[in-house]
């Protein structure tokens, strides 16, 4: 089965510092990643994936994530947090080898708070 | 732009009275998805469908149902909802169910029971 573990949840960053949201995965083939955002009273927005190649990805508002296979890890960084980065953050893989579910599982989130 | 739209954006109604929720989409997607997400946990998959088949999840309730008209439209129906029914209710669309794409979310249908 496949599952995705976000170890924190929650996250104080102070404006202006670099921020990173921690998720670890678990496949039995090789992993799809995926990073979305959700606002209050708003649906995920989709941020960045992993699919295969470079493993770091860059992705809408300045984000970017680094694959990790040895540690099983996708973090999310951003180099200078804002204000309005604040919401909650969800990372969800799919494993591709086709053994596993064809279904996106998401962690359990992580609420990201950039203090003015 | 092309969009995932949900009707209405928060619905009540009262506990055992049906009630339906709706979801459009302009992505001519093929894959369409209902999640129900409660407070600040992850959205968890109640079904989908890929054109016009339909996947339930195993341990969605029976209570639970969906149609899907045509490529634009989706219903999520609640036959009898209960206290525990209130959540937010996502609807999300993909060109295929284990494609590379990204799911596309829309806002979401916030319900309460009464």
């Amino acid at each position: 089965a496949q599952s995705v573990a976000q170890p924190e949840d929650q996250v104080n960053v102070a404006e202006g510092n670099p921020l990173t949201v921690k998720c670890t995965y678990s496949v039995s083939g090789n992993p799809y990643l995926f990073w979305y955002v959700q606002y209050p009273n708003r649906g995920l927005q989709f941020l960045l994936k992993y699919i295969t190649g470079d493993n770091l990805v860059k992705g809408s508002y300045g984000f970017e994530a680094e694959f990790n296979k040895s540690q099983t890890s996708f973090h999310l960084k951003k180099p200078s947090a804002l204000v309005s980065d604040s919401a909650l953050y969800f990372c969800a893989v799919r494993d591709n080898s086709g053994a596993g579910s064809y279904q996106l599982t998401f962690g359990k989130g992580t609420k990201l708070s950039v203090i003015p | 732009d092309a969009m995932v739209i949900q009707n209405p954006r928060y619905q009540v109604t009262q506990f055992g009275k049906p009630v339906t929720l709706s979801c459009s989409q302009t992505l001519n997607h093929n894959v369409m998805y209902w999640y129900q997400q409660k407070s600040s946990q992850a959205p968890k998959l109640l079904f989908h469908y890929y054109d016009k088949d339909f996947n339930n999840e195993a341990d969605t309730p029976d209570n639970f149902q969906s149609r899907r008209p045509n490529t634009s439209f989706c219903f999520l129906d609640i036959r009898s909802p209960g206290l525990g029914d209130a959540a937010m209710y996502l609807c999300a669309t993909s060109r295929e169910p284990q494609g590379i794409q990204p799911q596309h979310f829309g806002d979401g249908t916030r319900l309460s029971i009464l």
